[in-house]
C-alpha cells in the first residue's frame, strides 16, 4: 500500500506571488508516479502536473513544477505568478500500477487580489 | 468530445434505501475508476475496471456496495441498504489507453442519507 500525507490544510497567497505546497508519501515500490490534482469549487478534478519516479528531472507544466526528492519521499508543488484562478483544492496522489491511484487529504488555497 | 458525465447528480436517500449512481466514461476510455470523497477529505478509492474486467476492488468498503460495467462503457455503483456514513460525493474518472496516468474526472454524485 502506498500512503500520502498533505500537512497543509490551507494556504493562501497574494496573487501574482510564488506558492509551494507540500505532499510527502510512503512507499515500498521502485518504481511509481506521483501526481497534483486540482479541484476547484466545482469538484471536477484535472491533472495539473504528474512526476515519473525513475526521472530524476522534476517536471515543469508552466507556471507549475514539482521539487521530487526521492529519498527524503517529498513531492512538493510550486505555483508561480499564482492567479485568481489556482484557487482551488489541490491534492497530491500516486500510484504504482496504475490500478489504484492514493491521494492525500488536500491543500486548499486562496489566492488574495 | 464530451467529458466524463455522472447522474444524478445529486441523491437524497433514506437510510435504508437501495441506490444506484451512473457513470458515463469518455468514449473509448478503457480504464474507470470510483471514488468515494467525503468532505474534506480526499478521494478514496473504491474500485476500478479494465473495459468489462473489474480487476481492483480492494476499496470498497462493505458488501454492501456494487460496482458493475457490463459492456465495458458505462459504469453503475450500487449501494444497498444505505447507512449514514454512505454519505459522501461519488466520483468517477476514466483513462485512455496508453496514458493510464491521465485520469479524467466527472462532476460527481453527492449522496446525502438521511
Amino acid at each position: 500500500a502506498q500512503t500520502v500525507t498533505q500537512s497543509q490544510p490551507e494556504m493562501s497567497v497574494q496573487e501574482a506571488e510564488t506558492v509551494t505546497l507540500s505532499c510527502t508519501y510512503d512507499t515500498s515500490e521502485s518504481d511509481y508516479y506521483l501526481f497534483w490534482y486540482k479541484q476547484p469549487p466545482s469538484r471536477q478534478m484535472i491533472l495539473v502536473i504528474r512526476q515519473e519516479a525513475y526521472k530524476q528531472q522534476n517536471a515543469t507544466e508552466n507556471r507549475f513544477s514539482v521539487n521530487f526528492q526521492k529519498a527524503a519521499k517529498s513531492f512538493s508543488l510550486k505555483i508561480s505568478d499564482s492567479q485568481l484562478g489556482d484557487a482551488a483544492m489541490y491534492f497530491c496522489a500516486s500510484t504504482y500500477n496504475f490500478n489504484k491511484f492514493y491521494f492525500g487529504s488536500g491543500t486548499k488555497l486562496n489566492v488574495k487580489p | 468530445g464530451a467529458g466524463v458525465s455522472q447522474s444524478p447528480r445529486y441523491k437524497v436517500a433514506k437510510r435504508g434505501q437501495d441506490v444506484a449512481l451512473r457513470c458515463d466514461p469518455i468514449s473509448g476510455h478503457v480504464s474507470l475508476f470510483w471514488y468515494q470523497q467525503a468532505l474534506g477529505q480526499g478521494p478514496e478509492f473504491l474500485t476500478y475496471f479494465q473495459n468489462e474486467a473489474q480487476l481492483d476492488k480492494s476499496g470498497l468498503p462493505s458488501d454492501r456496495f456494487f460496482a458493475e460495467r457490463p459492456e465495458g462503457s458505462v459504469s453503475t455503483l450500487k449501494i444497498q441498504r444505505t447507512q449514514q456514513e454512505d454519505s459522501a460525493v461519488y466520483l468517477c474518472a476514466s483513462s485512455p489507453m496508453g496514458a493510464y496516468y491521465e485520469q479524467y474526472f466527472g462532476p460527481g454524485t453527492r449522496l446525502t442519507v438521511t
